[in-house]
């Protein structure tokens, strides 16, 4: 079955980066688009970016563009988000999301379980 | 501003048909199709609908979508306890290029 398997809860201080990870299984890594959501407390859920792990393309949401980085390790069927120069502001759960096809820019079919991100000082 | 609307709370009573609005403009649902998100109390958001009206196999048919314009609407009929979610619509915009979220809707099953 398909899972995605999200690090642990992260506490960083303001201005330092953060990294997450996302271990896929169950389908073919390559195969499938990989987005990245986030929701800050009692907000809507909001789109980061997105990565086709086939060919390593990328596409960031123009909020966060110059902030975050999207990569992917094929032989280890993970994608990574890193979140640079964070505030207080980027307190929230991140999501992995997977789309149905390499390209896929709206479905999520599945998503890992979400990793909590605390920016306090 | 690119903006998806939702009400903010709903509820039903079990076996009732509750609806969920969701509204948008021409650079989003007016152009584009509509997913909805079911979100359970401390998990990850779930795929419900897709291409405005689509189940994905194992939701079942108490679920159901439309599109009409730049508004779209979730229908829920039987309504279960279990219902009891945040639901978020979905739609792509052209000005943000990216996807766009409502805020939510809380249904309380009452």
């Amino acid at each position: 079955q398909v899972q995605l398997m999200q690090s642990g809860a992260e506490v960083k201080k303001p201005g330092a980066s953060v990294k997450v990870s996302c271990k896929a299984s169950g389908y073919s890594f390559t195969n499938n688009a990989m987005h990245w959501l986030r929701q800050a407390p009692g907000q809507r859920l909001e789109w980061m970016g997105w990565i086709n792990p086939g060919n390593g393309n990328t596409k960031y949401s123009q909020k966060f563009q110059g902030r975050v980085t999207i990569t992917r390790d094929t032989s280890a069927s993970t994608a990574y988000m890193e979140l640079s120069s964070i505030t207080s502001e980027d307190t929230a759960v991140y999501f992995c999301a997977r789309g149905p096809s390499p390209t896929a820019m709206l479905t999520f079919d599945y998503w890992g379980q979400g990793t909590l991100v605390t920016v306090s000082s | 501003q690119s903006v998806l609307t939702q009400p903010p709370s709903a509820s039903g009573t079990p076996g009732q048909r509750v609806t969920i609005s969701c509204s948008g403009t021409r650079s989003n649902i007016g152009g584009n199709t509509v997913n909805w998100y079911q979100q359970l109390p401390g998990t990850a958001p779930k795929l419900l609908i897709y291409t405005n009206n689509q189940r994905p196999s194992g939701v079942p048919d108490r679920f159901s979508g439309s599109k009409s314009g730049t508004s779209a609407s979730l229908a829920i009929s039987g309504l279960q306890s279990e219902d009891e979610a945040d639901y978020y619509c979905a739609a792509w915009d052209d000005s943000l290029h990216g996807p766009l979220f409502g805020g939510g809707t809380k249904l309380t099953v009452l």
